[in-house]
């Protein structure tokens, strides 16, 4: 079955404090995998590509084949970071393309 | 451009009564995508249509159908709303081939009473 596990729904950390917030997935095929992140008020909005291995906002994630895991971590917690994320797998198949998204997880960065 | 927009962004209706979201986007995406967002639950897909002219059911489907009505339109109807489709609605669109992200709306909040 696919599935997207974030077993965390909050998590709060102190301004300047490392941040990882864990995404476990099932999948059978090659997973792709992502990071959305939605500020209050705002749309939900790409984060993180696990291909493209870059850093955005200081945010990095690596997949873990092998523990089937997409964590994504920031060394240096800022306020603005505060929002709710979710971690997305795709499948594709028969020309299609969706999502499975995880339950979410909100981080609440402390002054 | 305006991206992907979601009419209305709130709504009330009484059990059994029906309504119909709208979503259009602006970008020439081929794929749209309705989600609903529940709280403890993420996002959850109720219907997609991959290109103009196709539909196909999500993760969630009972109790909802679409139109893929041109290539910018996606709307999703309740024909007989329940208190279990209070929610929040979200449609989103993608390029289509060779494109993996999706471009989200604002949301639709809906409360069945």
């Amino acid at each position: 079955a696919q599935r997207v596990t974030q077993p965390e729904k909050l998590l709060s950390v102190f301004k300047g404090a490392p941040v990882e917030l864990k995404c476990n997935y099932s999948y059978s095929g090659s997973p792709e995998l992502f990071w959305y992140v939605q500020y209050s008020r705002q749309r939900l909005q790409l984060l993180l590509r696990h291909i493209s291995r870059e850093s955005i906002k200081g945010f990095t994630a690596d997949l873990n084949k092998g523990e089937t895991s997409f964590h994504l971590k920031k060394p240096f917690a800022q306020e603005e970071d505060s929002a709710m994320y979710y971690c997305a797998l795709s499948t594709s198949g028969s020309g299609t393309y969706k999502y499975i998204f995880g339950t979410g997880t909100r981080l609440k960065v402390l002054a | 451009n305006a991206g992907v927009t979601q009419t209305p962004k709130f709504q009330v209706l009484k059990t059994g009564q029906s309504m119909t979201l709208q979503c259009a986007q602006d970008m020439n995406h081929n794929s749209m995508y309705w989600y609903r967002q529940d709280p403890g639950m993420g996002l959850r897909l109720i219907y997609y249509s991959a290109s103009e002219g196709t539909t196909d059911k999500g993760e969630v489907p009972n109790g909802y159908n679409v139109s893929r009505l041109n290539k910018r339109e996606f709307s999703l109807r309740l024909e007989s709303a329940a208190p279990s489709q209070t929610s929040v609605y979200f449609c989103a669109s993608r390029r289509g081939t060779g494109s993996y992200e999706q471009y989200f709306g604002p949301g639709t909040r809906l409360t069945v009473t």
